[in-house]
């Protein structure tokens, strides 16, 4: 993989359905993988930075998890609320360069 | 911290006119970022800059578009002459680098161009 992909593109979930979305990116040289929330009108929002093979990081009803050897990171959301409803990006770190470069994103959807 | 700052915040121009959107980092960040975000490209990265240094431009579209960091604290974008293409969301980032990868990188609200 030489770029960051996402997958889905976009989901629509309803309310307190769980959910997930998987991140790809270059496992050669990695050196971290961020995750950003983005609502509609507004700036990304860091979520989670990972840095290490098999972290598992959450906060509140949002986690991650990383595997830097096959290259993929996995973003769930339990209990989706209609204000989880956004843009997840992730972001791929790699080498020396101090650059991230994004995926193109998950919009989520969550209705009532 | 009041985080990064971007102003303007909405720029409506016309066709050829110089266009300037400025950024604020946060303090004490080391890096700055200018992204643009368009429907068909999402967000790309334009330039960065390391300790008011300008490292990466290759995201620079043409020679249309410039950008500067003469200071610590501020950092502008400039477009001359600007096109209705240029038409986008421009975000300015900063991030620290004082622990190495793990650092957050803090996006501003962005400067919403149309060029008319």
């Amino acid at each position: 993989i030489l770029n960051v992909e996402q997958s889905p593109q976009s989901l629509h979930v309803q309310e307190g359905d769980s959910t997930n979305f998987t991140c790809s990116f270059p496992s050669s040289n990695f050196y971290a993988l961020h995750w950003y929330r983005w609502e509609t009108a507004k700036s990304p929002e860091a979520l989670f930075v990972m840095t290490l093979n098999g972290d598992e990081k959450k906060k509140g009803r949002i986690s991650a998890t990383l595997n830097t050897k096959e290259g993929y990171s996995y973003l769930y959301i339990k209990g989706s609320q209609p204000e989880d409803s956004a843009t997840y990006l992730c972001a791929s770190h790699t080498g020396t360069a101090s650059k991230l470069t994004f995926g193109t994103g998950t919009r989520l959807q969550v209705t009532l | 911290d009041a985080g990064v700052i971007q102003s303007p915040r909405h720029e409506v121009t016309e066709m050829g006119q110089e266009v300037t959107l400025r950024c604020k980092p946060i303090s004490g960040h080391d890096y700055l970022f200018w992204y643009r975000q368009t429907m068909m490209r999402g967000l790309e990265l334009l330039i960065y800059f390391n300790n008011n240094v300008p490292i990466d431009d290759s995201g620079m579209p043409e020679d249309r578009f410039s950008a500067k960091m003469p200071n610590a604290s501020f950092s502008n974008l400039k477009i001359q002459p600007s096109e209705p293409r240029d038409s986008a969301v421009y975000f300015c980032a900063s991030r620290s680098d004082l622990a190495g990868a793990d650092n957050e990188q803090f996006f501003g609200p962005g400067t919403r161009l149309t060029v008319l």
